[in-house]
Parts: C-alpha cells; sequence; structure tokens
C-alpha cells in the first residue's frame, strides 16, 4: 500500500534520553514535514525538507533534530534538549512542496517522558 | 505571518441537521486552503480543499466556500451522520510557504 509509515506508535523516554521517531514515505513525494499536537490542541511544525539533504526549522525546532539523506526517509529525534516532549508526532509529506500542494498525514507516534 | 483563527472549538448537532466550522486568515497572499478531519488517535486526513481562484467547492455532503475579500474560509457538512464525529483543522498556506492551521474544532453529532 502507498503511504506514509511512522514507527513506532507508541515510544516511552527516560528523562535525559534521546529517541528517535521513524518516518517512511513510498509516495515519491519531494517534500515532508514533521509536526507536533499536544492533546487539544492544533499542529505545530517543528522541521521540514522539501529536497533530499536539505531541511528547515519550523515554528519549535529548539530541541528536535532532523536528517534528510534519502528522499523517502526522515527521521525525527527527539533530544535531551527538548524539556516537554510528551506529545503526538505526526509526520507529513507532500509531493511539491509548500506551496499550496497537498499535505498527507502518517498515523503518529505517541511520546512520553517517564 | 499568517496566522489562522478556527471557530467553534465545539460544536454538537443532531443527526440530519448542518454543521458549520469558520477560519479565518490574515496573510493576503495565501492561496491554497485544506481542511482536515482527526478521529482519536489517528493522524489527519484531507476531506477537501480549496485555492483562491475558486469560491466553493463541493464533495457530496462536504462542500468549502471561499471569501478572499473578507480573507475567511467555512466548511459545511450537511445530513450529518456520527461517523463525522472528530476534530475538524482547517490550514492556510502562509507567505513562506508553510502550512499554519487552525486550533481545530471537535464535532459531536448526537444520534
Amino acid at each position: 500500500d502507498g503511504g506514509i509509515t511512522q514507527s513506532p506508535k507508541y515510544l516511552f523516554r527516560k528523562e535525559g534520553q534521546n529517541v528517535t521517531l521513524s518516518c517512511e514515505q513510498n509516495l515519491n513525494h519531494d517534500a515532508m514535514y514533521w509536526y507536533r499536537q499536544d492533546p487539544g490542541q492544533g499542529l505545530r511544525l517543528i522541521y521540514y525538507s522539501q529536497i533530499v539533504n536539505d531541511f528547515q526549522k519550523g515554528d519549535i525546532a529548539e530541541g528536535y533534530s532532523v536528517s534528510r539523506e534519502k528522499k523517502e526517509s526522515f527521521p525525527l529525534t527527539v533530544t535531551s534538549a527538548q524539556k516537554n516532549p510528551t506529545a503526538f508526532y505526526l509526520c507529513a509529506s507532500s509531493n511539491q512542496g509548500l506551496t499550496g500542494h497537498t499535505i498527507y498525514f502518517g498515523e503518529g507516534s505517541w511520546l512520553t517522558v517517564v | 505571518g499568517e496566522n489562522v483563527e478556527q471557530h467553534p472549538s465545539t460544536l454538537s448537532v443532531q443527526e440530519g441537521d448542518s454543521a458549520v466550522i469558520k477560519c479565518t486568515y490574515s496573510d493576503s497572499a495565501s492561496n491554497y486552503f485544506p481542511w482536515y478531519k482527526q478521529e482519536l488517535g489517528k493522524g489527519p486526513q484531507l476531506i477537501i480543499d480549496i485555492r483562491s481562484n475558486v469560491g466553493e467547492k463541493k464533495d457530496q455532503r462536504i462542500a468549502v466556500t471561499l471569501n478572499k475579500t473578507a480573507k475567511h474560509f467555512s466548511l459545511h457538512i450537511t445530513e450529518t451522520q456520527p461517523e463525522d464525529s472528530a476534530v475538524y483543522f482547517c490550514a492556510a498556506v502562509d507567505s513562506s510557504y508553510k502550512l499554519i492551521f487552525g486550533s481545530g474544532t471537535r464535532l459531536l453529532v448526537r444520534p
């Protein structure tokens, strides 16, 4: 099936640890994104990438890092510098970047700090 | 930058009635306005979108209207069904080509 696959679905992190969330798409989309969603809230952009080997910070990039070594993959690392990482993380992709083209989302990953 | 406001935050309707969710945006250069439906614990799903060169778009029971002069757009759901219950988000593309989301509307359709 074509789509966006996020893993793991649920992840628990101890304070002080880095964790990496995986996002893979087989839609051949150029652009990929990471959003954070807190309970009962909207979506906030963490990082985005319009092309392989290039990415830009979104509105809440502090404490996060990404890489885009392959077109189909855009992993997000939540570092220990992120003071309040417990949230629902959503990966998305679109076929021609941010200029008004349709963005599709994965099913999300729940991260909880214990 | 772009700011998107969405109202109401919660909406409860009787099955079969219509539901209307409204959004306003601030960047007059925005030209793409999608609507997403999000069920509990899942990723948002695109349900309809509209571009700035049209004023209205319909897809079965769902329609979206756009007023560029007033900088607002609305989602209309007719003949609501219990499975329409979810959180709905509007969004707009800002001048730096990022998608900015509204804060969401929790729709409850009462059987």
